[in-house]
């Protein structure tokens, strides 16, 4: 079955460092999105992305954020300048956009910890 | 801004019985309506999905939506130990389905 895969599952950082976060959604889904998790709380919204373009992003997702899809497979979550509560599970969305319904495939996760 | 609420639990039912889960939102435009069960340090997994008024069942499960009391649950029957998860509502907007928005999910324990 397709799934969205996630890489690298945990990752370690310094504040102030920059992370890369990597995802390769299901291939021929059409709308690519982030969410994060603090521990014990909420998964929250921080960006969607359709044909090359952010089409919404929240109010987390400040100038310290950006994405991009380099190639035709992969989608990736940038942070410049790490702070300590980046810390979170970051997860990696994919949906096909077609029909009424919006049904997300999430990724398993990639667990950030800034120190 | 929409908001989507959820009674954080726990939630304690016995092995065999009925476990009601229930969400509310604040947004009446909203149109998609999903359930996602989350285990812990896992993704949330899509479970049922439902948009129309009434009930949709699928298996063990059945969504529950009222669009008039901004409501919706997930009644699961022969509730089973490997049920026990956080059950996460989720909540999209047709004309805005870009940044939907889940609650902060329903920590439910099955007990046999």
């Amino acid at each position: 079955e397709p799934e969205v895969t996630q890489t690298p599952s945990h990752q370690v950082t310094q504040m102030g460092q920059e992370v890369i976060l990597r995802c390769v959604p299901i291939s021929n889904h059409l709308y690519f999105y982030w969410y994060r998790q603090i521990l014990g709380q909420k998964v929250e919204f921080l960006v969607s992305f359709y044909n090359n373009e952010i089409s919404e992003k929240s109010e987390i997702f400040d100038d310290q954020f950006s994405v991009e899809r380099p190639d035709g497979s992969n989608f990736t979550l940038k942070i410049r300048s790490t702070k300590l509560e980046d810390s979170a599970m970051y997860f990696c969305a994919s949906s096909s956009g077609q029909g009424a319904v919006e049904k997300l495939f999430f990724g398993s996760g990639t667990q950030l910890s800034v120190l | 801004q929409k908001e989507v609420e959820q009674n954080s639990g726990p939630l304690s039912v016995p092995e065999g019985a009925i476990a009601s889960l229930n969400c509310t939102y604040s947004d009446r435009g909203s149109q998609s309506f999903f359930w996602y069960r989350q285990y812990s340090g896992k993704s949330p997994e899509l479970i049922m999905f439902i948009y129309s008024n009434g009930d949709k069942e699928d298996g063990r499960f059945t969504a529950q939506l009222n669009k008039a009391s901004q409501y919706v649950s997930l009644l699961i029957r022969d509730s089973q130990p490997s049920d026990s998860a956080t059950y996460l509502c989720a909540v999209d907007s047709l004309y805005n389905n870009n940044d939907m928005r889940f609650g902060a999910g329903t920590r439910l324990t099955v007990k046999p």
